[in-house]
């Protein structure tokens, strides 16, 4: 299997603020990388597919970029909205596999 | 708008088969791959298999002895059934469409399966 790993675990920022959020898998996965967002009690919400498409009705504050093995998720301009867990998932081959996350507080 | 909408059992006895279905509305079931994705308390996200609308399937081999999945294009639903549950499977069960290039671009609400006596 396809090991993803994230960092931070965790991170605090504020309105307004850009954060980045990397993503690490344990072996080359071209550019088949997807990044979803999920709040409490909430279902994913795909914001990222192929590394750097933006899903449709995902805001464009949201990016993607990276290929191989490394990948970052960046967000620009933080929205109170933005608090979440942020995951990575590799669609190169299955079994499809997910990072741990990422928690951001606003 | 194609909206997927998980049902079961909350509550499930350890070494019992757990049975979920996933109602596809809004839209057809045909031409699509159909997930199944689980999420335990507090934990990460993994992905069970999943089924296409021909039937074809692909596990996860973490689970691939205890997992079927099926589906009714007459009813536009999918089902999963995993055997012999424990502790370990207490999860959020959520059920997802993937489509091309591949990602899960839309997800159920999730529903909560406790396993315990």
């Amino acid at each position: 299997d396809i090991q993803m790993t994230q960092s931070p675990s965790s991170v605090s920022a504020s309105v307004g603020d850009s954060i980045t959020i990397t993503c690490r898998a344990s072996q080359t996965i071209s550019r088949y990388l997807n990044w979803y967002q999920q709040k409490p009690g909430k279902a994913p919400k795909l914001l990222i597919y192929t590394s750097s498409s933006l899903q449709s009705g995902a805001p464009s504050r949201f990016s993607g970029s990276g290929s191989g093995t490394d990948f970052t998720l960046t967000i620009s301009s933080l929205q109170p909205e933005d608090s979440a867990s942020y995951y990575c998932q590799q669609s190169y081959n299955t079994p499809f596999t997910f990072g741990p996350g990422t928690k951001v507080n606003i | 708008q194609v909206q997927l909408q998980e049902s079961g059992p909350g509550l499930v006895k350890p070494s019992e088969t757990l049975s979920l279905t996933c109602t596809v509305t809004g839209g057809s079931i045909s031409s699509q791959y159909w997930n199944w994705i689980r999420q335990a308390p507090a934990k990460g996200l993994e992905w069970i298999g999943y089924i296409s609308e021909s039937g074809s399937t692909n596990y996860n081999p973490s689970l691939k002895s205890r997992v079927t999945m099926s589906v009714d294009t007459s009813k536009n639903q999918f089902s999963l059934k995993l055997t012999s549950v424990t502790a370990a499977d207490t999860a959020v069960y959520y059920c997802a469409r993937r489509v091309t290039p591949d990602r899960f671009d839309i997800w159920g609400q999730g529903t909560m399966v406790s396993v315990s006596s």
